[in-house]
């Protein structure tokens, strides 16, 4: 079955980049997501990478995939005490197959 | 406004009550989804909902109904709670791809709601 994978933990410190990193088992994934938790509150989408394009940048987020390797990553250039989360990568087969969510990534950035 | 509500956001209950979680959305999507979300274990789907009449069982339905009862609203029952259903709940919503969000399938979530089974 789809299987989607994340390290538990990153520990930066502010004005570092965090790399956050995720594979994935399903070759025929279409859609690659990042999606950003913060504490109390539910998830929202911070960006997407469909699966014919091998990088995506959005002013610090620059999103990797790497299709060969089933690897894809989140950079977050400029690391801020803001982006203490919880970030999740997820991935569907086409727009008709629910998401499949990794267990999420927490990022604490220290001052 | 928030587009998705959840009601209610926190409850406790005993084991053996029925409990019913309730998610509206005026995003005037089709879709609708509930997820349980347990520290490490990230977020698990329980049910979703392609349309009103469309009912499908996520990867752990067991113990848990849905009812769909407007495109709008997505209920989630659990007809006799257990502890180990002690869980922060989500329900979201998304279109069918080629309309909003370009096809992209994005998932909007509520702000969740915090069960705890005694």
């Amino acid at each position: 079955g789809e299987d989607v994978e994340q390290s538990l933990f990153l520990s930066v410190r502010e004005g570092d980049s965090s790399v956050i990193n995720c594979t994935y088992t399903d070759s025929s994934s279409t859609y690659l997501y990042w999606y950003k938790q913060e504490p109390g509150a539910g998830l929202q989408l911070l960006t997407y990478i469909f699966s014919n394009m091998d990088m995506k940048q959005d002013q610090r987020l620059t999103v990797l995939l790497n299709k060969k390797d089933k690897h894809l990553s989140l950079r977050i250039a400029d690391t801020q005490t803001g982006d203490s989360a919880i970030y999740f990568c997820a991935e569907t087969f086409s727009g008709n197959t629910p998401l499949v969510f990794g267990k999420g990534t927490r990022l604490s950035v220290i001052a | 406004d928030a587009d998705v509500t959840q009601t209610p956001r926190n409850r406790i209950t005993k084991t053996g009550k029925r409990i019913m979680l309730e998610c509206s959305q005026t995003k005037g999507h089709d879709r609708m989804y509930w997820y349980r979300q347990d520290p490490g274990l990230g977020l698990q789907l329980i049910y979703y909902s392609f349309d009103v009449k469309d009912i499908n069982k996520g990867e752990i339905s067991d113990g848990y109904s849905v009812s769909r009862q407007a495109q709008a609203k997505f209920s989630l029952s659990l007809e006799s709670a257990i502890p180990n259903q002690t869980a922060l709940y989500f329900c979201a919503t998304s279109d069918a791809p080629g309309r909003e969000g370009g096809g992209s399938n994005e998932q909007f979530f509520g702000p969740g709601t915090r069960l705890t089974v005694l």
